[in-house]
């Protein structure tokens, strides 16, 4: 069973509308918990980097919270664009990563 | 920095033949590593390098697997012999250490698909 689970497997939004993603984790113990942005046919690229410490990170129009109690992370999209259509993936780990499955996004005109 | 470098991007091989992947990393990165991504199985840790010496090779599937780093800037990925279930896209990815968090940066991939 994955350690790291994400929902919904994909969504549709329209342009300029937020979304948050969902990221369920039972990894431990608990370093760190990340969130990528991954491009059809690129490699993954960091959003945010959060600490067991840390509540919540933002990083442009992305944002990111953390409740290490409840073991849930989210990632909150602002005023979407069409650049926004890609694979958000939730990864929990120091050096050695725990990924999860992946939310596609596609952002419509 | 030019970033994490890969070759080569896309390789079409037959069954039982050799391929090897290539990766410069981020210069004065200390650590590498070699993933794999699959529509099935998503993102996988095949084995990561610190100051060029292999730590952890728990995710290579099998000995067919075979990864070097002889120095700081190379790494490459062997597969002998190729089977059809390789299919994939291989990502390498390099970290500096920078207090409590390694950020890894990764490479475009190289998509390998096997016939």
């Amino acid at each position: 069973k994955n350690q790291v689970e994400q929902s919904p497997q994909s969504l549709i939004i329209l342009e300029g509308k937020n979304c948050t993603l969902q990221c369920n984790y039972t990894v431990s113990p608990f370093s760190n918990l990340r969130w990528y942005k991954q491009d059809t046919g690129r490699g993954p690229v960091s959003l945010t980097i959060m600490t067991f410490s840390e509540n919540t990170k933002s990083n442009g129009r992305y944002t990111a919270t953390l409740d290490a109690d409840t073991k849930q992370s989210s990632l909150h999209i602002t005023a979407s664009q069409l650049s926004d259509s890609a694979s958000y993936i939730c990864v929990v780990g120091d050096y050695k990563l725990s990924f999860g499955a992946g939310t596609t996004v596609t952002v419509r005109a | 920095d030019a970033g994490v470098i890969q070759s080569p991007r896309h390789e079409v091989t037959e069954m039982g033949q050799e391929v090897t992947l290539r990766c410069k990393p981020i210069s004065g990165h200390d650590y590498l590593f070699w993933y794999r991504q699959t529509m099935m199985r998503g993102l996988e840790l095949l084995i990561y390098f610190n100051n060029n010496v292999p730590i952890d090779d728990s995710g290579m599937p099998e000995d067919r697997f075979s990864a070097k780093m002889p120095n700081a800037s190379f790494s490459t990925l062997k597969i002998q012999p190729s089977e059809p279930r390789d299919s994939a896209v291989y990502f390498c990815a390099s970290s500096p250490r920078s207090g409590q968090v390694y950020e890894q940066y990764f490479g475009p991939g190289t998509r390998l698909t096997v016939t």
